[in-house]
């Protein structure tokens, strides 16, 4: 197996302020991450995919400078939701990629009041 | 068409029983085929991974694959009540720059 951490588990904002998310693979490095979303009762969203180094490539209809995703190194990524809204509520789970396996963090529930 | 399909449930058996929980998928390129359980408000656990046709078996799960038939399944013998999950199927291409995944199945085990 592999051991990932994603934290905060769960956070509460207000409409307007950012909110960061992150996440470890702390016993291997993952040369990509997958960031998702969650709704209620349904399947993983992907948002968006990064490799270490470069520029996250965003699934259509996700909004890059609303979502900004951060690789930095082979162990960290972050999502930082920017200007949330009510609307971004919602369950994000990152997903790094060691060699051909995706394992998943614990997952972050984002309550925008 | 979704690329994956599978029957969300919710499936509720006895304690003991075997299950079955199955996904299609269009994509013949799809090579790599995976089974995760996700607990309430927890992210997915990785429970088994294969590639190519056949059976894997580890413990009281059983993952099979027919390529011939674009469908996939997963075996929960003597099934017991931390089983309880939604269990998710995910697949691949070559190259895993995207995982396609199910919705989900919800499964309940009754004591």
């Amino acid at each position: 197996g592999a051991v990932v951490s994603q934290h905060p588990s769960r956070v509460i904002c207000k409409s307007g302020t950012s909110v960061k998310i992150e996440c470890r693979s702390l016993d291997f490095q993952a040369t990509t991450m997958f960031w998702y979303r969650q709704f209620p009762k349904q399947s993983l969203m992907l948002m968006a995919t990064s490799n270490e180094g470069s520029k996250a490539t965003y699934e259509q209809g996700v909004e890059k400078d609303k979502f900004l995703i951060n690789h930095a190194s082979l162990t960290l990524s972050t999502l930082t939701v920017t200007s949330a809204h009510p609307e971004d509520s919602s369950f994000y789970i990152c997903s790094p990629l060691k060699d051909t396996e995706a394992f998943f963090g614990q997952g972050t529930r984002l309550t925008v009041v | 068409q979704k690329e994956v399909e599978q029957d969300p449930g919710p499936l509720s058996v006895p304690e003991g029983a075997i299950v079955s929980l199955n996904c299609t998928y269009s994509n013949s390129a799809f090579q790599y085929f995976m089974w995760y359980r996700q607990y309430s408000r927890k992210g997915p656990e990785l429970l088994m991974y294969t590639y190519s046709s056949g059976n894997k078996e580890d413990g009281r799960f059983t993952a099979q694959v027919d390529k011939s038939s674009k469908y996939i399944s997963l075996f929960i013998r003597d099934s017991q009540p931390s089983d309880s999950a939604t269990y998710l199927c995910a697949m691949s291409l070559y190259n895993f720059n995207k995982f396609y995944f199910g919705s989900g199945t919800k499964l309940n085990v009754k004591p």
